[in-house]
């Protein structure tokens, strides 16, 4: 019955090879979220969509995009991977936006770049 | 510009003992705060929030955190510690100004020691 799903758990890829990670979510929450979390560091919002409206943080390199096609599934693309972007990368979903909102996870895609 | 520390990296205490799980924040305005928990190979999953209101908030699992402004600090608590209570704890700040962006530390690995 998990709520946030992502797939796979585990990804290899290329230094420099596109890659793509995916999220779904049965809640049908208004926003979905994605977070890079590197080694014993604190997670770190990328972006986030509100329904149909991307929202990117500023320090979120241009490597990384998202594309949203319906409210179930959100994809983080990375087009060109070095080394430093070996990461977990985490997606969330909150039913609204609002400071007082909890965010439901997935359990993560594990990144890898040779 | 926020932010939350948690001092300790790892956290050990047998079971059956009392738990504190420490946490203080920088926040601009009234801080929005947030527990989370991972177990392995799981996602973040909230245990509780504070918003306003009594500053000792309960939440899953019989935990408890109490908000103290003078201090900025969040600490988690819980009584009595269970074995299945062992995993990666993140505390969290929302800026209500900002709201879409959940700061998180950089987590409390507790284990609890038959």
């Amino acid at each position: 019955d998990a709520m946030v799903i992502q797939n796979p758990r585990y990804q290899v890829t290329q230094f420099g090879k596109p890659v793509t990670l995916s999220c779904s979510q049965t809640l049908n929450h208004n926003v979905m979220y994605w977070y890079q979390q590197k080694s014993s560091q604190a997670p770190k919002l990328l972006f986030h969509y509100y329904d149909k409206d991307f929202n990117n943080e500023a320090d979120t390199p241009d490597n990384f995009q998202s594309r949203r096609p319906n409210t179930s599934f959100c994809f983080l693309d990375i087009r060109s991977p070095g080394l430093g972007d070996a990461a977990m990368y985490l997606c969330a979903t909150s039913r609204d936006l609002g400071a007082g909102e909890k965010l439901f996870f997935g359990s993560g895609t594990q990144l890898s770049v040779l | 510009a926020q932010s939350v520390a948690q001092p300790e990296d790892q956290v050990n205490v047998a079971e059956g003992n009392p738990l504190t799980v420490k946490c203080t924040y920088s926040v601009s305005g009234n801080p929005y705060l947030f527990w989370y928990v991972q177990y392995p190979n799981r996602g973040l999953q909230f245990l509780l929030k504070y918003i306003t209101g009594d500053n000792l908030v309960k939440g899953s699992y019989g935990f408890e955190a109490e908000f103290n402004k003078s201090q900025t600090s969040f600490h988690l608590k819980k009584p009595s510690a269970l074995v299945s209570d062992s995993a990666l704890y993140f505390c969290a700040v929302r800026d209500p100004i900002k709201a879409n962006n959940l700061f998180f530390g950089t987590g409390t690995r507790l284990t609890v020691i038959p």
